[in-house]
């Protein structure tokens, strides 16, 4: 069946750089699209960018300048790398699926020092 | 960016009492295709955001037909015929129509 789990670091320090990976199962990433997804502590939901079926990506203006989407297709695995980390980041990070309709868990990121 | 305003901000209900959730977009969600790409999803407490709704008012496989979605343009609203428990949570509204995607700020549903 098709899922997908991110991983991660639960604390990152202020001005570092967030890895995550999101690990899919059920499904290629080269016949669908990947995108992140971030949610502030109790408040809604804000799309970082996508990982295309066919490599390419699309990233949100507002994080465009820090965002670096990526992916290793061998592995079944997309990756978020986001710079100048600032405690505003702190939230959960999903990764989703094409149209939203599979969701990962979500890994929770804490940036502090 | 479309903003996604959803209405009300929070609803208490009765079990087995009716819902309905509205969600207004600053643009047209219709895309150049003819397709209107609204989809509502439901965080339950604790969990990630599941998506009930595609395409208005299509029900995704497994959801109750107690929900239904309607709409067009830039009016849409998601209906709960007969509350259960297992429904309570934040509701979302999502526009994937228009660059980047949006979503409305939530409506938590409460049970009474």
């Amino acid at each position: 069946q098709v899922q997908l789990k991110e991983s991660g670091p639960g604390l990152v320090q202020p001005s570092q750089t967030l890895s995550l990976t999101c690990t899919v199962s059920g499904f290629s990433l080269t016949s669908y699209s990947v995108h992140w997804v971030r949610q502030h502590s109790g408040k809604s939901l804000e799309w970082m960018g996508r990982m295309w079926s066919d490599g390419d990506t699309s990233y949100n203006s507002a994080f465009t300048s820090r965002l670096s989407i990526s992916r290793d297709t061998s592995k079944s695995q997309v990756f978020l790398k986001m710079n100048s980390l600032q405690t505003e980041d702190t939230g959960t990070y999903y990764c989703a699926r094409k149209n939203f309709d599979y969701w990962g868990q979500g890994v929770m990121v804490t940036v502090s020092s | 960016d479309v903003v996604m305003t959803q209405t009300p901000v929070s609803l208490s209900v009765a079990i087995g009492q009716p819902a309905s959730i509205s969600c207004k977009s600053s643009q047209s969600l219709v895309g150049t295709s003819g397709k209107t790409y609204l989809n509502w999803l439901l965080q339950r407490p604790g969990q990630s955001p599941k998506r009930l709704i595609y395409l208005v008012s299509k029900l995704d496989s497994g959801i109750p037909d107690r929900f239904s979605g309607s709409g067009s343009e830039t009016d849409f609203t998601l209906k709960i015929s007969r509350v259960e428990a297992d429904d309570l949570g934040v509701y979302y509204c999502l526009q994937g129509t228009h660059f980047p995607n949006t979503f409305g700020a939530g409506t938590k549903l409460e049970l009474k």
